[in-house]
């Protein structure tokens, strides 16, 4: 395992459609974290989980964004109904228990909402 | 809320001379300090850290120091190369929350020969 992957790595799509993104972390890694990037900024915190349980959710996460880790394993994040404002970099990143232990980020899916 | 503030750029300086990128942060808890580096088409990494007052963080070249009566984690390097042209991001954690990163805005440094 090289570190945490991120598909696809890039994503257009129509306002109103939905997409799905995949993280897959470090394998021993129990805990995952969903960022978002807009031009200009540094991250900012998504969504937080801990094996399988989704602990903490950003108020940024609207209503219609959703994520999942099934197993504790790999992630997935939808946005339902995209608009253009979604358009963002969503960043994963990993890391393991504990803390304040290093966060491997992914390399990214820059997504643009046409 | 807990924040982070980092100077803007972009910074740029030419090969071997000194750089310093100014942090200062806003945490109601005790936080760990990070620098993460983004590298141009690659993603985050991170470059050092500190976890309590006046530990100093160090990794190529680079190092910045926890200063708790400042509230600050600048990020210093005596000579900076090509190659160290990047984006850097200050960041902090909080035991509390997780250990979600809450990162400023990022400084963007050009190294030029």
């Amino acid at each position: 395992d090289t570190g945490v992957s991120q598909n696809p790595r890039h994503k257009i799509t129509k306002r109103g459609q939905n997409v799905t993104f995949r993280c897959d972390p470090i394998s021993e890694h129990n805990r995952l974290y969903w960022y978002r990037q807009t031009l200009g900024q540094g991250p900012e915190f998504l969504t937080y989980f801990q094996n399988e349980a989704q602990l903490e959710k950003s108020r940024l996460l609207s209503d219609r964004f959703s994520a999942e880790r099934p197993k504790g394993s790999f992630s997935t994040l939808e946005i339902q109904r995209t608009e253009q404002g979604d358009s963002a970099m969503y960043l994963c990143a990993s890391s393991a228990a504990g803390g304040p232990y290093e966060q491997f980020f992914g390399p990214g899916t820059r997504l643009t909402v046409l | 809320g807990d924040s982070v503030t980092q100077m803007e750029g972009p910074v740029t300086l030419s090969e071997e001379a000194f750089l310093t990128i100014n942090c200062t942060y806003t945490a109601t808890g005790y936080p760990s300090l990070f620098w993460y580096v983004q590298y141009p088409g690659e993603g985050l990494q991170l470059l050092l850290k500190a976890t309590k007052a006046d530990d100093k963080g160090s990794n190529k070249g680079f190092e910045a120091t926890y200063r708790k009566e400042t509230t600050s984690f600048h990020l210093e390097k005596g000579s900076v190369q090509v190659s160290d042209s990047a984006v850097y991001f200050c960041a902090l954690s909080v035991s509390g929350g997780y250990n979600k990163l809450i990162f400023g805005a990022g400084t963007r440094l050009a190294v030029h020969p």
